[in-house]
């Protein structure tokens, strides 16, 4: 079984500052690994996935993950956010081996502020 | 463009009552899931299906059953609403596994 641990509920940061969301996880198998992002009063979206190769992935907005297996952490990075990323975050694992249910986080919620 | 619909965006019901949250996908996927979403748990698994007249049950399942009789819907059925299942739930489908799970626009529901 797997299971996902969101280490913060909540991040507050200023615009244009760095932020690290923060995602670890335990499994017996080997893993792929999501984040997914909602905007207010809408369904999940994909932001990027490790499923592997390289350690570090990244997002076509400018977020990056890296899967760091000695760890079982896969946290999520922003050099420098925007208001328009405030959103909740969700961090979530699936075993690799032929199936695809996943095992969610709580969420994080990220308050960007001017 | 393929979509996933949720019906009804919201829904307001009495205890005891039994209701069906509908989730139409014209991806073609094989895999449907349904979660439900409440503050501090993050989203969770009631259940899922791997394809046409195949469920299994997820990690919150009680009180709640699916069917699949093609390889478009996966109506969820709550058989007597209680106060406990007030919630949001989302549907979504993906390819296989490894692959992006797309997701509905969610349904709120309240049972009062």
């Amino acid at each position: 079984a797997q299971s996902v641990t969101q280490l913060d509920s909540q991040v507050p940061v200023f615009e244009e500052a760095p932020v690290e969301l923060r995602c670890n996880y335990s499994s017996s198998v080997s893993v792929y690994l999501f984040w997914y992002v909602q905007y207010p009063n809408q369904g999940l979206q994909l932001l990027l996935k490790y499923l592997s190769g390289s350690t570090l992935v990244e997002s076509i907005n400018g977020f990056e993950a890296e899967f760091n297996k000695s760890q079982t952490s896969f946290h999520l990075r922003k050099p420098s956010v925007h208001i328009s990323d405030t959103a909740e975050y969700f961090c979530a694992v699936s075993g690799s081996g032929g199936y695809n249910k996943l095992i969610f986080g709580a969420g994080t919620r990220l308050a960007v502020h001017p | 463009d393929a979509e996933i619909t949720q019906s009804p965006r919201h829904k307001i019901t009495e205890t005891g009552r039994q209701v069906t949250l509908a989730c139409h996908q014209t991806w073609n996927h094989n895999n449907m899931f349904w979660y439900r979403q409440d503050l501090g748990h993050g989203l969770r698994l009631l259940h899922y299906s791997y394809g046409v007249q195949d469920t299994n049950k997820g990690e919150v399942s009680d009180g709640y059953s699916v069917s699949r009789s093609n390889t478009e819907d996966l109506p969820l059925t709550l058989e007597s609403a209680a106060s406990s299942q007030t919630s949001v739930y989302f549907c979504a489908s993906s390819e296989g596994p490894g692959e992006t799970q797309y997701f509905g626009p969610g349904t709120r529901l309240l049972v009062l």
